[in-house]
């Protein structure tokens, strides 16, 4: 199947540790994203890359560090976690077309956060 | 002020109705718009995706693009149960730049 992958689906950790997500999408997409859903649903840009360099990269705490091994995989590693960084995660793609418009913007569907 | 409003709801209607979901933006730099639908516990997914002022009709689902007002919207005839989740407008402002959301209004549809 064509889509975005992330693994794992539900992560309950407790606070202090390090943790990491991890994204794949077979789409052939050049640009990948990392949003964060808070418990109001509200979906928030945190990181993109295209072709393994970041692009974007909102205010987010140092203690998130994203790496892109290939253009395919975007990962996401989280240290020091903190009760405030429970929310799902989303890893999405795109690609922009030959004339300039985009199509894609396909997502994964979410891996599940809960620092206790 | 947030880039991109929308209302909350939730948008209760019986089965068969005609649903309206809007959103407001801010900045005229804004060129593509996307609506999403997410159901509880799924990731969002892309329904419809316009880049131009005017209509945009894919089976039940109309988009509508008002650049001059910084107003879209979706239709959604026919609905049914199914169509029950939230939907989130999604705005980008060039390709490969990030999605800017609204904060997504939750439908019901009743049967």
């Amino acid at each position: 199947d064509t889509a975005v992958s992330q693994t794992p689906k539900y992560l309950v950790t407790q606070m202090g540790n390090d943790k990491s997500i991890k994204c794949e999408q077979n789409l052939g997409h050049d640009t990948m994203y990392w949003y964060k859903q808070d418990s109001k649903k509200f979906l928030k840009i945190m990181f993109s890359y295209n072709n393994k360099e970041l692009i974007i990269n909102e205010t987010v705490p140092n203690r998130f560090s994203p790496k892109s091994p290939d253009k395919a995989h975007l990962n996401l590693h989280i240290n020091s976690l903190e009760l405030g960084d429970s929310a799902v995660y989303f890893c999405a793609s795109s690609q922009e077309s030959h004339n300039g418009g985009i199509y894609g913007y396909t997502f994964g569907s979410g891996t599940r956060l809960t620092v206790v | 002020q947030k880039e991109v409003e929308q209302d909350p709801g939730p948008l209760s209607v019986p089965e068969g109705a005609i649903v309206s979901l809007n959103c407001t933006y801010s900045n005229s730099a804004f060129q593509y718009f996307m609506w999403y639908r997410q159901y509880s516990r799924k990731g969002p997914e892309l329904l419809m995706y316009t880049y131009s002022s005017g209509n945009k009709e894919d089976g039940r689902f109309t988009a509508q693009v008002d650049k001059s007002s910084k107003y879209i919207s979706l239709f959604i005839r026919d609905s049914q149960p199914s169509d029950s989740a939230t939907y989130l407008c999604a705005l980008v402002k060039a390709a490969g730049n990030k999605l800017t959301f609204g904060g997504g209004t939750r439908v019901l549809v009743k049967p």
